[in-house]
């Protein structure tokens, strides 16, 4: 069966320090990977997604960036964080095929102070 | 106007009762759609997956989907404390290209159901 994580689970940040989150995906081959923020309120939103392995597209223009070393990895990075950076990273895969539901990581809670 | 409209509540209800959850969206193109439950701080638990008008029923939890009127609902019969959480709709069309399995999702209602 498929299982994806995150690390680590909280985070609390100085602004202006980096960040890196990672995301890690087992059980299956070449997943779409996706990266969402939740801020307080619960609305989803997607910063990255990704079809393949160094192939990374923005939905959002920010400070963050995101990488895919490898096949099952994502990661979400940023230089310099903002006060407005804080909230719930989730990390979700698709599989490869006609079927579109997304399934997501435990998340990161990142508060940045 | 919001492509997903969701109601967030908080919805309370006693246990045993049928509880109601909608989704209204403004896109034609969306033809797949998704309900998650969210415990409070975990991540978002896919519940049921549907791709077509009519229903769909999985234990307690049955989804229904309407296309010409845009409106899709979540049902959850025999509701019970540990079905407190935040129900998430989500939807996306089959287009590929750049918006490649892109979700859209509704703000999320919050449920509580009390013993």
């Amino acid at each position: 069966s498929q299982t994806i994580h995150q690390w680590p689970a909280t985070l609390v940040q100085p602004v202006g320090s980096p960040l890196s989150l990672e995301c890690t995906v087992e059980g299956t081959s070449n997943p779409n990977l996706y990266w969402y923020r939740q801020a307080a309120g619960r609305g989803l939103q997607l910063l990255f997604y990704s079809v393949g392995i160094g192939q990374i597209s923005s939905e959002v223009p920010q400070n963050l960036s995101a990488s895919r070393p490898q096949d099952r990895q994502f990661i979400l990075s940023s230089k310099k964080l903002l006060l407005s950076d804080s909230g719930f990273y989730l990390c979700a895969w698709r599989g490869w095929g006609v079927t579109y539901e997304q399934y997501f990581g435990p998340g990161t809670r990142l508060t940045v102070t | 106007q919001k492509e997903v409209e969701q109601d967030p509540g908080p919805l309370s209800v006693p246990e045993g009762a049928i509880v109601s959850l909608n989704c209204t969206y403004s896109n034609s193109a969306f033809q797949y759609f998704m309900w998650y439950r969210q415990y409070s701080r975990k991540g978002p638990e896919l519940l049921m997956y549907t791709y077509s008008s009519g229903n769909k029923e999985d234990g307690r939890f049955t989804a229904q989907v309407d296309k010409s009127s845009k409106y899709i609902s979540l049902f959850i019969r025999d509701s019970q404390p540990s079905d407190s959480a935040t129900y998430l709709c989500a939807m996306t069309s089959n287009a590929g290209g750049t918006s490649y399995g892109k979700l859209t999702f509704g703000q999320g209602t919050i449920l509580t159901v009390h013993p």
